[in-house]
């Protein structure tokens, strides 16, 4: 049972161009959501994250939108450069009885490709 | 001030063997989390490490233990190794457990594992 979804395996973007990447989700007791970026031979490296009592969290470069209402949410990067060719990974913690929160649930990643 | 570090980088095993992977936390980290992550996949969390203790198990088997030493590092162990086992091991680190997931876990560039 897939908690968190990616449903675009891969995403080709021109470099300059803006990449949207999706997620989707389940849970509607979701309260924190993590973007994750993998280059290959090297783990992931955490990007940018998104509480649920905001609709929108900003990084530079880097813009995560949630609409709590569709539960989804998107990481958007503008303006696309190639170092940003890399599997990203949309991520949630992982609740446990009780109330804790251990490890992280993650998609199945979106690998995304800047073609210049 | 070294990351995460995984040994070794590649390993190759034969059904029924066992494997111990190993993996050293970024300095000033307490707790150790290991992940599986199948070809195409998301990393899937295995269990957590805390104080020396498993503190949480995803759903694995019990084929899967571990160990965590008083300098914090951690074994991941493998018995009875099924063809399906055959993955990259992810190891990742962050500090304190009450936190969890919502601090910034450090990821290490894995162990590739692969079973004949």
């Amino acid at each position: 049972d897939q908690q968190v979804k990616q449903n675009s395996p891969s995403l080709s973007v021109q470099e300059g161009r803006i990449s949207i990447l999706n997620c989707d989700y389940t849970n509607s007791m979701f309260d924190y959501f993590l973007w994750y970026k993998k280059y290959p031979a090297e783990g992931p490296t955490f990007l940018i994250s998104i509480s649920s009592i905001k609709d929108k969290n900003e990084d530079g470069r880097f813009t995560v939108f949630l609409n709590k209402s569709a539960k989804h949410l998107s990481l958007h990067i503008v303006p696309s450069q190639p170092g940003d060719s890399a599997v990203y990974f949309c991520a949630v913690p992982r609740m446990y009885s009780g109330g804790g929160a251990d490890g992280l649930t993650f998609g199945k990643g979106t690998h995304l490709i800047i073609q210049p | 001030d070294a990351g995460v570090t995984q040994s070794p980088t590649h390993l190759i095993k034969t059904r029924g063997q066992q494997v111990t992977l190993r993996c050293s936390p970024k300095s000033g980290h307490d707790t150790v989390s290991w992940y599986q992550q199948a070809l195409g996949q998301g990393p899937q969390f295995i269990f957590q490490y805390y104080e020396e203790e498993e503190r949480q198990r995803g759903n694995f088997p019990d084929r899967f233990s571990g160990h965590q030493f008083p300098n914090y590092s951690s074994e991941l162990n493998v018995n009875a190794l099924l063809l399906g086992d055959s993955a990259l091991y992810l190891c990742a680190s962050s500090y304190g457990l009450a936190g969890g997931p919502y601090n910034e876990q450090f990821f290490g560039p894995g162990t590739r594992l692969t079973v004949l």
